[in-house]
């Protein structure tokens, strides 16, 4: 069945590093995909989109990587911040926004 | 312009009551998803929404559960009949076109059943 999941379940970076989070799904007919960040008592909150006719696409200090090959997608922060802290998921948005997340990552930054 | 506002944002239950969870969407939204999140987990589609209909049902439980999303006033997901299972937090997006990825999210009501 579809599903949606991530390789690491918690990700620790020192301030000013990047990170990369990552994410594999199993459906290769999906073809919209969304990150979203979590802070803690809060609801998810929308960071970057890619559709599958891209293999990247750049936000503020963040990029989204597509490899249709083999189904994985991550999602880089530059200069990681204090704020950057939160829980990250991926979301299949293959449904009409019926979205299909991932069990999330959470990103501790170290000052 | 308000973001989508879900209350109450807590709500404690005994087994066997009813819990009514309220969301008002984005002003100029039509469309509203109901998302359920037990901790540590992600969010678990479970019903979508526009003006006066249910669209897909498909995530939310056969029984006690029900959403309706009327003409006038917010959203609302009822649970009949609680159990301890149910204790989880429960999120309503809201979007202006369907599939554009863009859904704004509410802060959540966070559901405790003892």
């Amino acid at each position: 069945g579809e599903s949606v999941g991530l390789h690491l379940p918690t990700l620790s970076v020192q301030e000013g590093d990047n990170s990369i989070i990552n994410c594999a799904y199993s459906n290769s007919a999906s073809d919209y995909f969304i990150w979203y960040k979590q802070e803690s008592g809060k609801g998810p909150q929308f960071i970057i989109d890619i559709r599958s006719n891209m293999d990247k696409r750049q936000g503020q200090r963040v990029t989204v990587l597509l490899n249709k090959t083999v189904k994985h997608l991550s999602l880089q922060i530059a200069a990681t911040q204090p704020g950057d802290s939160a829980v990250y998921f991926c979301a299949d948005n293959n449904a009409g926004n019926m979205l299909t997340f991932g069990g999330g990552t959470r990103l501790m930054v170290k000052p | 312009n308000a973001g989508v506002m879900q209350n109450p944002r807590h709500l404690v239950r005994r087994r066997g009551q009813e819990a009514r969870l309220r969301c008002s969407p984005m002003k100029g939204h039509s469309h509203v998803y109901w998302y359920r999140q037990l901790p540590e987990e992600g969010l678990k589609f479970m019903v979508y929404l526009q003006k006066e209909n249910i669209i897909d049902e498909s995530g939310m439980p056969k029984e006690r559960f029900s959403a309706e999303f009327p003409k006038e006033g917010p959203s609302i997901l009822r649970i009949q009949q609680v159990v301890r299972g149910d204790s989880a937090a429960y999120f309503c997006a809201s979007s202006l076109k369907q599939n554009t990825g863009e859904l704004f999210f509410g802060e959540g009501s966070r559901l405790t059943v003892l």
